[in-house]
């Protein structure tokens, strides 16, 4: 089975603070997502991943930039939180080949930024 | 543009009630249709996927067919359990466009009662 980790279950940070999002997966995938996942709002795609070193624009990359050195790690970054940053973040990990391949996610973390 | 409209919640059933969440969606090329399930507290699971019209994904009792025609992939579940509980989420991947990033409907939320 594939598995997304993430190093944090529950992060309680504070405004201004740089915050650091891990996630590891260990299934060789090529593509690499951050989401954040708001009450009615549903899923949204921050940044992705297609490759080592590679990264693009999700739909809601303000505030947010991501770093991905090695191919099983991508991390999150908060350059300087912010109170409407306390969310669940959810990381997930696909192949691409064969095409059209499902995501696999990790168990999220639920960030608070005070 | 690609989008996911799925049946709002909440819905609240009975213990061995029959579920339909409806999921229709709109998108260019040839997409892979997906249910993911979000247990409280948890990251989302693949639940089921179908990949091409007339296809049938079916896992732990429950069932959608991809329906090209009326561009919809229903689930259903014959007999839901107090454990069924959790959101549900209706995504697809698109050949046509970036064809690793998911699109996703806003979750439907589910109850089930004893």
């Amino acid at each position: 089975d594939v598995k997304v980790t993430q190093s944090s279950r529950y992060l309680v940070k504070r405004t201004g603070e740089k915050v650091f999002l891990e996630c590891v997966q260990d299934m060789d995938h090529e593509n690499m997502f951050w989401y954040r996942q708001d009450p009615g709002l549903g899923l949204r795609l921050i940044y992705f991943s297609y490759d080592v070193k590679m990264k693009e624009k999700g739909d809601i990359p303000e505030g947010y930039s991501v770093s991905r050195e090695k191919k099983e790690r991508f991390s999150l970054i908060l350059e300087s939180a912010s109170t409407n940053q306390t969310s669940m973040y959810l990381c997930a990990s696909s192949s691409t080949v064969p095409s059209n391949q499902p995501q696999h996610f990790g168990d999220g973390t639920r960030l608070s930024i005070l | 543009g690609d989008s996911v409209t799925q049946m709002e919640g909440p819905v609240t059933l009975s213990e061995e009630a029959f579920l339909t969440i409806n999921c229709t969606y709109t998108a260019t090329g040839y997409p892979s249709l997906f249910w993911y399930v979000q247990y409280p507290g948890e990251g989302l699971q693949l639940l089921l996927k179908a990949t091409k019209a007339d296809d049938k994904g079916s896992n732990k009792g429950f069932e959608a067919t991809y329906r090209k025609e009326t561009t919809s992939f229903h689930l259903e579940k014959g007999s839901v359990q107090v454990s069924d509980s959790a959101v549900y989420f209706c995504a697809f991947t698109n050949s046509g466009g970036s064809n690793y990033k998911l699109t996703f409907g806003k979750g439907t939320l589910l109850t089930v009662n004893p």
